[in-house]
């Protein structure tokens, strides 16, 4: 079966660092993406890592570990507009059209 | 950027009616498209995969009679909620990709069925 898990809600402060986390279970792994989603909007793209390490963005990183079926994305100087809900998303192995399983998502909130 | 638009953005129809979302690839020819469900609070579900002129592969759950898919060319793929219920509304969104490993999302259609 498919199973992907992040933590339901984050809260962090303008300025800092935070990391989210995205431990998964899928049939076959063929690559991690990471999504921002605001408020009745569509997600948008973020990173994508398909080897293990590190992938860095402006603020935005992202890590893989696939003997861990882990991923952490790591956002630095926080800002209120980084407020909006981050989707794990596995694609997992096969002929599937790049089909894609998606976490549950972390709401994060970023305070003054 | 690739762009992907649905139309429309909001529909409220009578339980038991049928609606019609439609999803374009702007400036791209997408090889597949994607539909997803997403509850409040609730990350997306996957309905289906669509790829031009063959007929949807189904996720387990999904009513292939209730949510028909057709994808008429590679700019354009259609859902249509047939005998909607309450229970439908929802926020459907799709998603379209060429031939790299990125999808691109539409801006979702909220369905309210009263």
């Amino acid at each position: 079966g498919q199973n992907i898990d992040q933590p339901t809600e984050m809260t962090a402060t303008e300025g800092a660092i935070v990391q989210i986390n995205c431990t998964y279970q899928t049939s076959g792994f063929n690559g991690l993406f990471w999504y921002q989603q605001h408020a009745g909007e569509a997600p948008t793209f973020l990173s994508y890592n398909v080897l293990d390490g590190l992938e860095e963005k402006g603020r935005f990183s992202s890590f893989l570990s696939r003997s861990k079926g882990y991923s952490y994305l790591l956002l630095k100087e926080l800002q209120m507009k980084d407020s909006a809900s981050y989707l794990c998303a596995v694609r997992p192995l096969g002929n599937q059209g790049g089909k894609l399983i998606f976490g549950q998502g972390t709401e994060l909130s970023v305070k003054p | 950027g690739a762009v992907v638009s649905q139309h429309p953005s909001r529909v409220i129809c009578k339980s038991g009616t049928s609606v019609k979302i439609e999803c374009r690839s702007l400036d791209f020819q997408a090889t597949t498209m994607f539909w997803y469900r997403q509850f409040p609070k609730q990350s997306l579900m996957l309905m289906a995969t669509s790829n031009e002129g063959s007929k949807a592969t189904y996720e387990q759950g999904v009513e292939k009679d209730k949510f028909l898919i057709n994808h008429a060319s590679l700019t354009l793929s259609t859902l249509t909620v047939t005998s909607a219920h309450p229970e439908d509304s929802s926020f459907y969104i799709c998603s379209a990709r060429d031939i790299g490993i990125e999808q691109y999302f539409g801006p979702g259609t909220r369905l309210t069925v009263t």
